[in-house]
């Protein structure tokens, strides 16, 4: 089956940078798209962006431009999602989420199978 | 300020029927069949349930089942039991420019 196993959490300052990785089993890790979605604290989700594990492209949400990088290990079948210059609001629970569609078609597929998460803490 | 708009909380008896709607605009909902709903239990990921408006994943109980009509999406779910106590989130694909995917605020199931 599906299993996606993210790193633990994590405590920054702000101005900090944080990376959190995703480790995919039971399914061709090349194969499907893996996005990044956050929650804060008693909040909603919010999409940050994708990755393709094939190619190593991606596409972020506007407002993490030039803030996120996301990369993957094709060796490891592990995926990585790093931010920088970080805030008190980035303090989020953040998600890897396997796309439902390959990589050979847009990402308009739909989040199938998600990692358990990692809380990310910022504070001085 | 969420993209698609959800109401904040609903509740039913076990075994009675509701239904949660997802308002979004002509950029999301009302352009695309690549709408999704998402249940969450506390402190759990969330949990795909239904994608492109109305398909479940293997494995996800037929009460489930979701509609589009224009720029709104709808969730049923029938027959409630206690443990379909959870928040649900709907989402979108979306042709915005600044991002490829919306979700709604979510919607607070309680189960009385």
């Amino acid at each position: 089956q599906v299993q996606l196993v993210q790193s633990g959490a994590e405590v920054k300052k702000p101005g900090a940078s944080v990376k959190v990785s995703c480790k995919a089993s039971g399914y061709t890790f090349t194969v499907y798209y893996m996005h990044w979605v956050r929650q804060a604290p008693g909040r909603g989700l919010e999409w940050m962006g994708w990755i393709n594990p094939n190619s190593g492209g991606s596409n972020f949400a506007q407002k993490f431009q030039g803030r996120v990088t996301m990369t993957r290990d094709t060796s490891i079948n592990t995926a990585y999602m790093e931010l920088s210059s970080l805030r008190s609001d980035d303090s989020a629970v953040y998600y890897c989420a396997r796309g439902l569609t390959t990589v050979m078609a847009a990402a308009t597929g739909s989040f199938d199978d998600w990692g358990q998460g990692t809380l990310v803490t910022v504070s001085s | 300020q969420s993209a698609l708009t959800q109401s904040a909380s609903v509740s039913g008896s076990p075994g009675q029927s509701i239904t949660i709607s997802c308002t979004g605009t002509s950029s999301d909902i009302g352009s695309y069949n690549y709408v999704s709903w998402y249940q969450q239990h506390p402190g759990k990921a969330p949990k795909l349930i239904i994608y492109d408006v109305t398909k479940r994943p293997s494995g996800v109980s037929n009460r489930f089942s979701g509609s589009k009509s224009g720029n709104t999406a709808s969730l049923t779910i029938s027959g409630l039991q206690a443990d379909d106590e959870a928040d649900y989130y709907c989402s979108s694909y979306t042709s915005s420019n600044t991002l490829d995917w919306v979700f709604g605020g979510g919607t607070k199931l309680t189960v009385l």
